[in-house]
């Protein structure tokens, strides 16, 4: 089964600062999510990525696939980017397993 | 809009009391599956499925059962509610099991 490890757990950043969020996983996989989840609870897919980089607005993210880690970046941070982060990677053939989260905050 | 619906949003119910929490999508995916969320794990997978009257069970299944009739539909069924399943119940649907996610908004479920 594939463990997931993320750090920070929680980070505070000034607004403007370059944010980056760390994944760890044990097993070889296929590709790995990144997932946004607001304050109020709601969870949204921001990346699926089996190799190199994809970026999103001020969102990148990248994966070493031989490393089995992966990173989230946040350019030029601001307040409304407060939520949790969370890694997930597949485990076996039928589900994903998820870390526990990094919290973000993002004081003005 | 592509979008994954379930309710109700907030329940307090008593030990022991059936209830059912709804969870649809209109985006035609074949796999669908019901995660719960506790303070300090990440999101546990309760039950999948991989297609109509296809289903399993994943990481935390006991205390529930689910159904899929309809490919668009699938419920989760709490038959006898206790408090260790207070817990913030999400249903996510995909193209397959490692697929992007649409997750639904949750539901916070309260078991007195």
């Amino acid at each position: 089964k594939n463990e997931v490890e993320q750090s920070p757990q929680n980070l505070t950043a000034q607004e403007g600062e370059f944010i980056t969020i760390n994944c760890s996983y044990s097993v070889g996989i296929s590709a790995l999510h990144w997932l946004q989840q607001h304050p109020g609870g709601g969870i949204v897919s921001l990346f699926m990525l089996s190799s190199g980089k994809k970026k999103h607005g001020r969102l990148i993210a990248t994966i070493n696939i031989q490393e089995k880690h992966s990173s989230l970046h946040i350019t030029a941070s601001h307040p409304r980017d407060s939520a949790v982060y969370i890694c997930a990677v597949p485990t076996g053939a039928n589900n994903l397993f998820f870390g526990t989260g990094t919290r973000l905050t993002v004081i003005p | 809009e592509a979008q994954v619906t379930q309710n109700p949003r907030y329940l307090i119910t008593v030990t022991g009391k059936k209830l059912t929490v709804t969870c649809s999508q209109n985006m035609n995916h074949e796999y669908m599956s019901w995660y719960r969320q506790d303070p300090g794990l990440g999101l546990r997978q309760i039950y999948y499925s991989m297609n109509v009257e296809v289903t399993d069970k994943g990481d935390v299944p006991e205390g529930y059962k689910v159904s899929r009739k309809e490919k668009r539909n699938f419920p989760l069924i709490l038959e006898s509610p206790s408090p260790n399943q207070t817990s913030l119940y999400f249903c996510a649907s995909s193209l397959g099991a490692g697929e992007w996610q649409y997750f639904g908004p949750g539901t916070r479920l309260t078991v007195t």
